[in-house]
């Protein structure tokens, strides 16, 4: 099973700042890596996939990057509305075995 | 529009079995692989079965292989996942999500219902 090691488990950021959230993978995953976002009491999102690639309709202050097992979502100036969790998932494996990190909650400093 | 809306959770005695459904709307569901993916309360999330559009193929996480079964009816845009022998460790909001395309990404996702296993 391919893990996935996000980190940090919690980052305290201001409004306008801007927030790195990082992925590890335990083994190359080349960039067939998701991030999604969750709200309290709500289903999660989808934000990026390849890696790198904005899902439909999310802003542009949402960026991807990464290959291999080093993976980064990057929130350019973050707004009330982006404090939540985020999880990275690989899906590299065939058949299909999709591993979640364990999330990051990006809280208001 | 993408419509996924998930039923058939409640309460359940360990060893015991449920059913979920997720009713599919607003896509052509026959076309489309979909996962199931649980949540247990306040922790991460697990993905937990695939099946692709044609049922060719299915996949199951470690935690739940020979005990959940993942099938889908594209004449009524319905995707089941049988549970049987549940433990406590299965108590979890249980999510359907419609694949992006790519065999991986999990694109639109229904709202969830809660399985809990309890004596």
């Amino acid at each position: 099973e391919i893990v996935m090691t996000q980190f940090p488990a919690t980052l305290s950021v201001s409004p306008g700042e801007r927030a790195t959230l990082s992925c590890r993978a335990s083994q190359s995953v080349n960039t067939k890596v998701a991030w999604y976002q969750q709200k309290p009491g709500q289903a999660p999102r989808l934000l990026l996939y390849a890696a790198s690639s904005r899902a439909t309709g999310i802003p542009a202050r949402f960026s991807g990057s990464g290959s291999g097992t080093e993976f980064t979502l990057t929130i350019s100036s973050l707004q009330s509305e982006d404090f939540a969790i985020y999880y990275c998932q690989q899906y590299s494996t065939w058949p299909p075995e999709f591993t979640f990190g364990q999330g990051t909650k990006l809280e208001i400093k | 529009q993408v419509e996924l809306v998930e039923s058939g959770g409640g309460g359940v005695h360990p060893g015991g079995s449920l059913r979920l459904s997720c009713a599919a709307s607003g896509f052509n569901f026959g076309n489309w692989a979909m996962h199931w993916v649980r949540q247990a309360p306040g922790k991460g999330l697990e993905w937990v079965a695939f099946i692709s559009h044609d049922e060719s193929h299915k996949s199951y996480s470690d935690s739940v292989k020979g005990r959940f079964t993942v099938s889908r009816d594209n004449s009524k845009s319905i995707l089941f996942l049988q549970m049987n022998s549940l433990t406590g460790e299965d108590t979890a909001v249980y999510y359907c999500a419609r694949d992006y395309g790519d065999y991986g990404t999990l694109y639109y996702w229904g709202q969830g219902t809660l399985v809990t296993v309890s004596s």
